[in-house]
């Protein structure tokens, strides 16, 4: 098993472009989350799926948009982007509320 | 919602001593606290974790403790190696549909020889 995978791995944006972080988990999880890690800081959850066709905000999801079309897939799309969108951006997978989240590599993205 | 404080923010210790770093919680619900691990530059790795219905788990060198009534649970890591050196995240989830972790802000471990 891959687990999950990101891509990008490195990523610069202008401000006000688009783009697209890819994620991906062969393990059957439905739970699938988006969380981005500022220096020194910890771990702020933007957006997670409970399964297919089903997402849900979380702390902090302004200024970004998913999309769950299937069990593996977890895509976050970022709209106009902001120099205060510049963090590394971690995907995870579990495969239930109380079972060990796996990460992936993790984006780090620089808008400048 | 739930919310997380996590102490200390750094914690520099000799090799060989003990290291505990200590959370605590604000919603009574929640049971379920895993502890990740994250190397510089890579991504969160789960070291241990604790449900409610458990007040002590231990593994090798590294045990958790949990205190539901005071809401508070705590990692100690106990011969600490220079490989222990990193952040470590204490996490809080409740087993109720529709939620997801949070975590606290992080604890830089340094392990000196």
């Amino acid at each position: 098993n891959a687990g999950v995978t990101q891509t990008p791995k490195f990523r610069i944006l202008k401000i006000g472009q688009s783009m697209t972080l890819q994620c991906t988990q062969d393990m059957n999880h439905n739970y699938m989350y988006w969380y981005r890690q500022d220096p020194g800081m910890g771990l702020k959850l933007i957006y997670y799926s409970v399964g297919a066709g089903i997402t849900d905000k979380g702390e902090v999801p302004n200024g970004y948009n998913v999309s769950r079309s299937t069990t593996e897939d977890f895509p976050l799309r970022l709209e106009l982007a902001a120099p205060s969108q510049t963090s590394v951006y971690f995907c995870a997978s579990s495969g239930g509320l109380q079972y060990e989240q796996y990460f992936g590599p993790g984006t780090r993205l620089t808008v400048t | 919602g739930e919310n997380v404080e996590q102490h200390p923010s750094t914690l520099s210790v000799q090799e060989g001593d003990s290291a505990v770093i200590k959370c605590t919680y604000s919603d009574s619900a929640s049971n379920y606290f895993p502890w990740y691990k994250q190397e510089l530059g890579k991504r969160p790795q789960l070291i241990i974790d604790i449900r409610s219905n458990v007040g002590e788990k231990k593994d090798q060198r590294i045990a958790v403790t949990l205190n539901k009534t005071a809401k508070h649970f705590s990692l100690h890591i106990t011969e600490t190696q220079p490989e222990d050196s990193a952040v470590y995240f204490c996490a809080a989830r409740k087993s109720q549909a529709g939620t997801a972790l949070i975590f606290g802000k992080g604890t830089t471990l340094s392990v000196s020889s």
